[in-house]
């Protein structure tokens, strides 16, 4: 069975870009499409991105976020990451990495991103 | 977007009990709905997909329904173990779009 474990800082300034990875184990990410999702302080939960190596639509991002946004893969390391920049206080949450498209079915345990000066 | 109303945002029952929590979407998404079972410091875990499709393993106390938009979740004989937080997610449309969460507790 896959599992994923999400990395990176846990607090960021206003204004700068917060950058996450997650690291697969069990399977290769090859083939595969792979998400962000966050969750705020509400519960309230919003799908961020895809990113994959199939087909010419390796990418897609919730146009919420477009602009500000980027995901990538690394095929070497068996992970991927997001960026999101110019973050500000609303971007505060769990940032979870998920297996699939637009129905992820499984999930990391999530990390906390706090944006605060 | 399609938005997904959820409700009840949170409801009260005891072990035993029937309970059923109701997504409505703003236009057609066909069966295209997951439904997640989450628990405190956890992630989402799906429970069932295609609007009422059991993912392997999970209990078939748990059931699902769709009539037109709206969608419906269903719990038979509820368990310990079910007192959790309960979100339905479309993916018909993108970008996929969740309902607010029901959160069961014990009563």
């Amino acid at each position: 069975q896959v599992q994923l474990q999400e990395s990176g800082p846990g607090l960021v300034k206003p204004s700068e870009t917060l950058s996450l990875t997650c690291r697969v184990s069990g399977d290769s990410i090859k083939s595969f499409y792979w998400s962000w999702i966050r969750q705020f302080p509400g519960k309230r939960l919003e799908w961020m991105g895809y990113v994959s190596d199939i087909g010419p639509g390796r990418s897609n991002y919730n146009p919420s976020l477009r602009g500000r946004i980027s995901m990538s893969l690394d095929t070497s390391k068996n992970q991927f990451s997001l960026n999101l920049a110019s973050v500000t206080t609303a971007d505060t949450a769990v940032y979870f990495c998920a297996r699939g498209k637009a129905s992820p079915y499984e999930w990391g345990p999530g990390t906390l991103v706090t944006v605060s000066s | 977007d399609v938005h997904m109303t959820q409700s009840p945002s949170s409801l009260s029952a005891s072990v035993g009990d029937t309970i059923t929590i109701t997504c409505q979407a703003s236009q057609d998404i066909v069966n295209s709905l997951n439904w997640f079972q989450q628990k405190p410091g956890k992630p989402p875990k799906l429970l069932m997909y295609g609007a009422s499709i059991l993912e392997t393993g999970v209990p078939s106390r748990f059931s699902g329904r769709v009539a037109g938009t709206v969608f419906t979740f269903t719990i038979n004989g509820l368990q310990p173990e079910d007192f959790a937080t309960y979100f339905c997610q479309q993916y018909d449309n993108l970008p996929p779009t969740f309902g607010g969460g029901t959160r069961v507790e014990v009563k």
